[in-house]
């Protein structure tokens, strides 16, 4: 059975980039799509973007600017950079594996989330 | 249109059925997936595909789709079911991911 932990600094600065990672237990990180998705504290889940296991990535038009993703299969992890946070990038920060087949696709599982604040 | 629009909040008496829907022109491509998510916790997938239970979700949970509406029904709703529930699908072009904004249910 798949888990999946992540980890990343928890406050940052304005202006200052972030960076999580999310490492693959009891499985490979090939053969799938990887996403970031975040919740701003008391408010939905936004999608931020994926990264499938041959290095293509998809992101969130309102974000695309400040994402990057990437994995490394030697590690089974993939990772997220947001560039040049302000206070409205606070949100705790979930990883999930995508998966399915058309029509149908979820994310599953989930990580356990990493709060990130931006304070200065 | 490249959103999925939910009920902010719904109110179900215990035991008693609850139908929460999500709209959006991507649900006639695509399938809804449902989350649940309680406080302080990652979100829970509780039905894919056409009407689909992950091992461990009860079977008063099921799912389905018609159109541009997908809806998630408890069926006998119970106290430990009052949670945020999402949608989810890939949008039409397939290259994004679209969540909806979520419905907050009460079990009374």
């Amino acid at each position: 059975q798949v888990q999946l932990q992540q980890w990343g600094a928890g406050l940052l600065k304005p202006s200052e980039t972030l960076s999580l990672t999310c490492g693959v237990f009891g499985g490979s990180i090939s053969g799938s799509s990887w996403s970031w998705v975040r919740q701003p504290p008391g408010r939905g889940l936004e999608w931020i973007g994926e990264i499938n296991h041959s290095g293509d990535a998809n992101y969130n038009p309102s974000l695309k600017s400040r994402v990057t993703m990437s994995l490394d299969k030697s590690k089974n992890q993939f990772s997220m950079q947001l560039t040049s946070v302000t206070a409205a990038d606070t949100a705790v920060y979930y990883c999930a594996r995508g998966d399915g087949l058309f029509p149908g696709w979820w994310l599953d599982p989930w990580g356990q989330g990493v709060l990130v604040t931006v304070s200065s | 249109s490249s959103e999925l629009t939910q009920d902010p909040a719904v109110s179900v008496a215990l035991g008693q059925t609850v139908r929460i829907t999500c709209q959006g022109d991507n649900l006639r491509t695509y399938y809804a997936t449902w989350y649940q998510q309680k406080p302080g916790q990652a979100p829970v997938r509780v039905i894919y595909g056409k009407n689909n239970r992950p091992s461990g979700i009860p079977d008063r949970f099921s799912g389905s789709n018609s159109g541009n509406t997908a809806s998630l029904t408890i069926t006998g709703a119970q106290a430990e079911d009052e949670a945020a529930y999402y949608c989810n699908c890939r949008d039409n072009s397939g290259h994004h991911v679209l969540f909806g904004g979520g419905t907050k249910l009460t079990v009374l």
